[in-house]
């Protein structure tokens, strides 16, 4: 079935440091790909969205592009701050009838 | 504009106790659903929505009941409370079922003792 992989967590960097978060897929047909976002105490937002292969999304200074070769919609920032501290996950939508499917989600911290 | 809102915030429970929590939204969202947060877990479909009048059953609907009597609310039932239910409830909504963003509420936090 359609499902997300995520990197294992939690993260935790320091401020400007360059973000990477690791997502593969696995998805029978052309599925549109997202990262949500949850600050402590909230629910979760969405951060970016691609909806086919080499688009690239982006928001916040947060971009991900939508490998199909890798199956892959890595995440990146290149200078994180300590209001990125959140948790983030990687979700998929296979298409019609069907339902959006999350990644585990990976905390992330960033110390001042 | 409040968007998705969910009450209680917090709930604890005796073991075999019934409630409802809450939800409901003022965007005009055909599409409702509701999901459990558990550690290491992720997010799972407990039930949906497409419109008023229909529901449907996500990947771990036992033990919860769900109606959608108007668009704007979907309350989500527990019908006899046990400890593997608690965990952190969100409820969300888009405009439609497809790749539409998905709309949370900031989630209940229930715990069955």
């Amino acid at each position: 079935g359609d499902s997300v992989t995520q990197m294992e967590g939690p993260v935790t960097l320091s401020e400007e440091a360059f973000l990477t978060i690791n997502c593969t897929y696995t998805a029978t047909g052309y599925p549109s790909l997202f990262w949500y976002v949850q600050y402590p105490g909230e629910g979760l937002q969405l951060l970016l969205k691609a909806t086919k292969a080499d688009d690239k999304g982006s928001n916040k200074g947060f971009e991900a592009t939508y490998r199909k070769e890798t199956t892959s919609f890595h995440l990146e920032k290149g200078s994180v701050q300590v209001s990125d501290s959140a948790v983030y996950f990687c979700a998929l939508y296979p298409g019609a009838n069907s339902k959006l499917t999350f990644g585990k989600g990976i905390t992330l911290s960033v110390r001042p | 504009n409040a968007g998705v809102t969910q009450t209680p915030k917090f709930q604890v429970l005796k073991t075999g106790q019934s409630m409802t929590l809450q939800c409901a939204q003022d965007m005009n969202h055909e599409y409702m659903s509701w999901y459990r947060q558990d550690p290491g877990m992720g997010l799972r479909l407990i039930h949906y929505s497409v419109g008023a009048g229909i529901t449907d059953q996500g990947e771990v609907p036992n033990g919860y009941n769900v109606s959608r009597s108007t668009t704007e609310d979907f309350p989500l039932r527990l019908l006899s409370a046990a400890p593997s239910q608690t965990s952190v409830y969100f409820c969300a909504s888009s405009y439609s079922r497809a790749d539409s963003p998905l709309h949370f509420g900031n989630g209940t936090r229930l715990t069955v003792t």
